[in-house]
């Protein structure tokens, strides 16, 4: 079974730039989390999606949005980039269940410049 | 604010000494606490479910338990390949996770 699929593994982008992420979970997970890692913080939840709607997020700026397509793929998006924002973005998938634990994918290696 | 803690946050051992890794949780509404392996450049690794105090589960060298308050992580005759962060999550709702910030774990042949 293949596993959390992210793409792409490195970004570099500029001050004020705009950046989208991709997310193909484990086939039948219909949820999918998106999380922030940095050495600083740690892991941070960023929001989570279940059949296209997004049921639950985290204290992140509305600069961080995300979506979820019909086939439980999704795409985060982070506007007006902050040097801030360089982290490892991480995409987990589960099978929706309140007890059901999550499977990450590697990331996307995300540095603003 | 739900809270987690892991100590210590780095730990060398010499292959085949034994030790723990402590986990403690201030989370309302808990409904469990799982245990991930993270290793560099890739995405944490799903190794337990704990879901009530008094609970153990087992894989290989490493063996987890749950108390009120905190979990621990058992790791017994370490082994080079163990070596890795490991990371406790606590979770009381649908796929919201609070992570603590882990414990990054060398084992020394």
């Amino acid at each position: 079974k293949a596993g959390v699929t992210q793409t792409p593994r490195y970004l570099i982008k500029t001050r004020g730039q705009q950046v989208t992420l991709s997310c193909s979970p484990i086939s039948g997970h219909r949820s999918v989390s998106w999380y922030q890692q940095t050495p600083g913080q740690g892991l941070q939840f960023l929001f989570e999606y279940f059949s296209e709607t997004q049921r639950n997020k985290g204290n992140f700026p509305g600069r961080f949005s995300g979506r979820q397509f019909s086939n439980s793929r999704s795409e985060m998006n982070v506007s007006t980039l902050e040097l801030g924002d360089s982290a490892l973005y991480l995409c987990a998938s589960s099978l929706a269940d309140l007890n059901s634990p999550l499977h990450f994918g590697n990331g996307t290696r995300l540095t603003v410049t | 604010e739900d809270q987690v803690t892991q100590s210590p946050e780095a730990l060398r051992l010499q292959e085949g000494e034994s030790s723990s890794l402590n986990c403690s949780y201030t989370v309302s509404g808990l409904r469990g606490l799982f245990w991930y392996r993270q290793d560099p450049g890739k995405g944490p690794e799903f190794l337990f479910t704990l879901y009530s105090a008094g609970e153990e589960k087992e894989k290989e060298r490493l063996k987890a338990t749950l108390t009120k308050k905190e979990s621990f992580l058992h790791i017994t005759a370490p082994k080079p390949e163990d070596s890795a962060t490991y990371l406790c999550a606590a979770f009381s709702g649908y796929s919201t996770l609070t992570f603590g910030k882990g414990t990054m774990l060398l084992v020394s042949p």
